[in-house]
């Protein structure tokens, strides 16, 4: 079976410093993994995926992501956080063998202090 | 560009009442589409899937359903609402065949009193 971990529910940091969120994942198979950000009373917006290839990944508002298979895990990551980086962020991951269904994460809520 | 609209933004229901929660997406063809709901602000938890016009996967059994009537809409239902289906629910698409990411539409706060 699938299943996502985001061991932090909280991390906070000043801005300007690097940022990360953490997430490790389990899959029968190779997987697609993704993350995605989501702030107050919208919907998740996606910010980057891993399919195949090279294992850092980037996305939008310059996160980026590192697919690490012996430790099963895709931290997403900036060099500078801001302040406008602060919202709730979710790992998600889909088995390629396993059909359409993607399983999130709890999710992980950023805040970065200015 | 595609773009996907969800209605209403808010609703307020009483036990007992049905529920229409539709949803809507503009500029590709033949999009799967799911339904979340999520509570407290925290993870989704998938509903119903479709690939297909009438073709409809349902994830977690309970009082909800949903329809696909054309091939960019997808309803989410109920005959007799309980208060425990209050939360925030979010319709995605996805490209058809491969879909890798989804995108997400504003979604419903659903509150049931």
């Amino acid at each position: 079976a699938q299943s996502v971990a985001q061991p932090e529910d909280q991390v906070n940091v000043a801005e300007g410093n690097p940022l990360t969120v953490k997430c490790t994942y389990s899959v029968s198979g190779n997987p697609y993994l993704f993350w995605y950000v989501q702030y107050p009373n919208r919907g998740l917006q996606f910010l980057l995926k891993y399919i195949t290839g090279d294992n850092l990944v980037k996305g939008s508002y310059g996160f980026e992501a590192e697919f690490n298979k012996s430790q099963t895990s895709f931290h997403l990551k900036k060099p500078s956080a801001l302040v406008s980086d602060s919202a709730l962020y979710f790992c998600a991951v889909r088995d390629k063998t396993g059909g359409f269904k993607t399983i999130f994460g709890a999710g992980t809520r950023l805040f970065v202090k200015a | 560009s595609q773009t996907i609209h969800q209605w209403p933004a808010t609703l307020v229901q009483p036990v007992g009442s049905p529920l229409s929660l539709e949803c809507t997406v503009e500029g590709t063809s033949n999009p799967n589409l799911y339904w979340y709901r999520q509570a407290a602000g925290r993870g989704l938890q998938l509903l119903f899937y479709s690939i297909g016009i009438g073709q409809i996967s349902s994830e977690v059994p309970q009082n909800l359903s949903a329809s696909r009537p054309q091939d960019r809409q997808f309803i989410l239902s109920s005959k007799k609402l309980l208060l425990s289906d209050s939360g925030f629910y979010l319709c995605a698409w996805s490209e058809g065949g491969q879909a890798y990411e989804q995108y997400f539409g504003p979604g419903t706060r659903l509150t049931v009193t």
